[in-house]
């Protein structure tokens, strides 16, 4: 079946350590984003990328960092720069790209906590 | 920043009953969307409304948009227990950048 897999579902991180979250589609979608969501708020765009090779920061984008070497992959790292990591993360995907823009497909999400 | 907000934040109705929930956003838009999220999962697309739509329906859901108003409403007919869930809008002004709000709790109760 086609969609976006998200891995780990859940992942522990000490204070100080980068640990980087997967995201892969097998949808052919070229458009893929990175959002952040914590309890009671809307998601927030950390990145987001429309073709390979090619990533834009979202609002906030400091303490992340991303690659787009394959079409079907997204990997967000989270840094130790990153203030306060713990949060739920979304990664998704579109078909559309500029200017054109439609629905987003997301996967089921990583929550990362730092202990 | 948020573009949308959600309104009410949580709504709790009896199976059966028909739940509305608001959206207001800022600036000019392509598009609305409307999101459902199961708790602890991804996000789910519900409905797509564009710009020059005042109304649009998909199964027992209703949602309309009043650009003028800056405005748009989920209306979910005859609840189920099933449709527990938080609903979020989102709001596409055409480059690629959807803005989320903070969503709606709604509970159904059997």
């Amino acid at each position: 079946d086609g969609g976006i897999t998200q891995s780990p579902k859940y992942l522990f991180r000490k204070e100080g350590q980068n640990v980087t979250l997967s995201c892969e589609q097998n949808l052919n979608h070229d458009a893929m984003y990175w959002y952040r969501q914590d309890p009671g708020q809307g998601l927030r765009l950390i990145y987001y990328s429309q073709i390979v090779n090619d990533f834009q920061k979202g609002d906030i984008a400091e303490g992340y960092s991303v690659s787009r070497e394959k079409k079907e992959s997204f990997p967000l790292t989270v840094t130790s720069a990153q203030k306060n990591p713990t949060a739920f993360y979304l990664c998704a995907s579109s078909p559309w790209r500029r200017p054109n823009t439609g629905e987003l497909f997301f996967g089921e999400g990583s929550r990362l906590t730092v202990l | 920043s948020q573009q949308g907000e959600e309104d009410p934040q949580a709504l709790s109705i009896q199976e059966g009953e028909n739940a509305t929930m608001n959206c207001s956003y800022k600036t000019s838009i392509n598009n609305l969307q409307w999101y459902r999220q199961n708790s602890g999962r991804g996000l789910v697309h519900l409905i797509l409304i564009r710009s020059n739509e005042r109304e649009k329906h998909s199964g027992r859901l209703r949602v309309t948009l009043d650009t003028s108003k800056k405005s748009s409403s989920l209306l979910i007919t005859a609840s189920r227990a099933a449709d527990t869930a938080s609903y979020f809008c989102a709001t596409d002004a055409g480059n690629n950048d959807m803005r989320f709000g903070a969503g709606t709790r709604l509970t159904v109760k059997p």
